[in-house]
């Protein structure tokens, strides 16, 4: 089945403990994406790939890294959450940049 | 800062009726456009695509595309309760540099009342 699989859906943790969200998708997509989503503020972007080894920012960056060394991993790093990325986050991929997105089921991260 | 406008809503129309749902965008050279529909608490999932000035039809779905007026719509017909979510529109744009920038509205929320 194709999909986009995000891990862990839910985490609770303490301000400034490094965390990792881990994506994984199986359709040998090239594009892929993370984004925040909060109430009020809709879906942000904060990091995209275009290809392996190929990130850039998106609206959202500070505060995060990713890493794209296989074409089908591309975790989301918090080297020191803050409560101000308690929020549902959401990894998608594409085909390539231009075609619709398909979406894990999302990841809500609690930072105390 | 590209930006995506959409009505926050609640729209709320009767089982049966046609839905409008409306998205404009401020990047003249933006390529693509999407609709994706997202209930609470989950992820949002695909409803449609378009990429050239004009209509496209999907089953009871059809969105409308119109550059020069920098506007996208999305028409829901025969609208059925299931059909209740909140709807985001997307816009692809290149922002330089080998850059694209994806960018959502904040969405519309929709109620088809029985």
């Amino acid at each position: 089945e194709a999909q986009v699989t995000q891990n862990p859906r839910y985490l609770i943790t303490v301000t400034g403990k490094k965390l990792t969200v881990t994506c994984s998708q199986n359709m040998n997509h090239e594009y892929m994406s993370w984004y925040r989503q909060d109430p009020g503020l809709g879906l942000r972007q904060i990091y995209y790939s275009m290809n392996v080894e190929v990130t850039d920012k998106g609206d959202v960056p500070e505060g995060y890294k990713v890493s794209r060394k296989e074409k089908r991993n591309f975790p989301l790093i918090l080297e020191s959450p803050s409560p101000n990325q308690t929020s549902l986050y959401f990894c998608a991929s594409s085909l390539t940049v231009g075609q619709p997105q398909h979406f894990g089921d999302g990841t809500r991260l609690s930072i105390l | 800062q590209k930006e995506v406008e959409q009505n926050s809503g609640p729209l709320s129309v009767p089982e049966g009726a046609i839905a409008s749902l409306n998205c404009t965008y401020s990047d003249r050279g933006s390529q693509s456009f999407f609709w994706y529909r997202q209930y609470s608490g989950k992820s949002p999932e695909l409803i449609m695509s378009i990429y050239s000035n004009g209509d496209k039809e999907d089953g009871r779905f059809t969105a409308q595309l119109n550059k020069a007026s920098q506007y996208v719509s999305l028409l829901i017909r025969d609208s059925q309760p299931s059909d209740s979510a909140t709807y985001l529109c997307a816009v692809l744009a290149y922002s330089g540099a080998g850059s694209y920038q994806l960018t959502f509205g904040k969405g519309t929320k929709l109620s088809v009342i029985p």
